[in-house]
């Protein structure tokens, strides 16, 4: 089975810090993701990376970026939080488009507050 | 990007009812998925279906990619499925904002 991990379920930070949201998978897939939910809105795309230490931006990288150093772990920095950070934070991993199906796996998200 | 648009926004079935949720997309696309939102919050991939028409028990899915919808039928819902439902299209997986399904016992 696919496993996809998140470093914590929740979170509570303070304005201005620096977070670190840390997502492994154990697939050795080549694409990773991340994502933000928020009521109503549905899921949208902050940055992927398709190779390691390679990086695209998403629909929403504005207060974002990532890191991908090894295959399987792709991070997620908030340089200085805002509240309006405040969200569900979702890791996903597929293989790449072709030979294969690029079937996304999500990781169980965290749940960040920022005060 | 890609706009995705699902139908209906929230559905309440009773427990052994049959439904049909239905996503547009706005552009040409060679990938789409069908996923489900637990009440955890996990996400789980239902069906990978770029075009066609897939199985897995009470659930199946049917992709026209040449008119830009797919269909995401439940057969004989029970309580478990409850949850959002979303799809998903185009090489970075833009997401739609999902159908919130509630089924009574």
């Amino acid at each position: 089975d696919v496993k996809v991990t998140q470093s914590s379920r929740y979170l509570v930070k303070r304005t201005g810090e620096k977070v670190f949201l840390e997502c492994v998978q154990d697939m050795d897939h080549e694409n990773m993701f991340w994502y933000r939910q928020d009521p109503g809105l549905g899921l949208r795309l902050i940055y992927f990376s398709y190779d390691v230490k390679m990086k695209e931006k998403g629909d929403i990288p504005e207060g974002y970026s990532v890191s991908r150093e090894k295959k399987e772990r792709f991070s997620l920095i908030l340089e200085s939080a805002s509240t309006n950070q405040t969200s569900m934070y979702l890791c996903a991993s597929s293989f790449l488009a072709g030979e294969v199906e690029e079937t996304q796996y999500f990781g169980p998200g965290t749940r960040l507050l920022v005060l | 990007g890609i706009q995705v648009e699902q139908s209906p926004p929230d559905l309440i079935l009773q427990e052994g009812a049959n439904s049909t949720l239905r996503c547009n997309f706005s552009d040409s696309v060679n990938n789409l998925q069908w996923f489900h939102q637990n009440p955890w919050g996990q996400l789980i991939n239902l069906f990978y279906i770029p075009s066609g028409t897939k199985q897995n028990g009470r659930l199946s899915a049917t992709t026209v990619a040449t008119e830009r919808y797919s269909l995401l039928y439940i057969s004989s819902s029970q309580t478990t499925d409850s949850g959002v439902y979303f799809c998903a299209v185009g090489n970075q997986f833009y997401f739609g904002t999902g159908t919130s399904l509630t089924v009574i016992p």
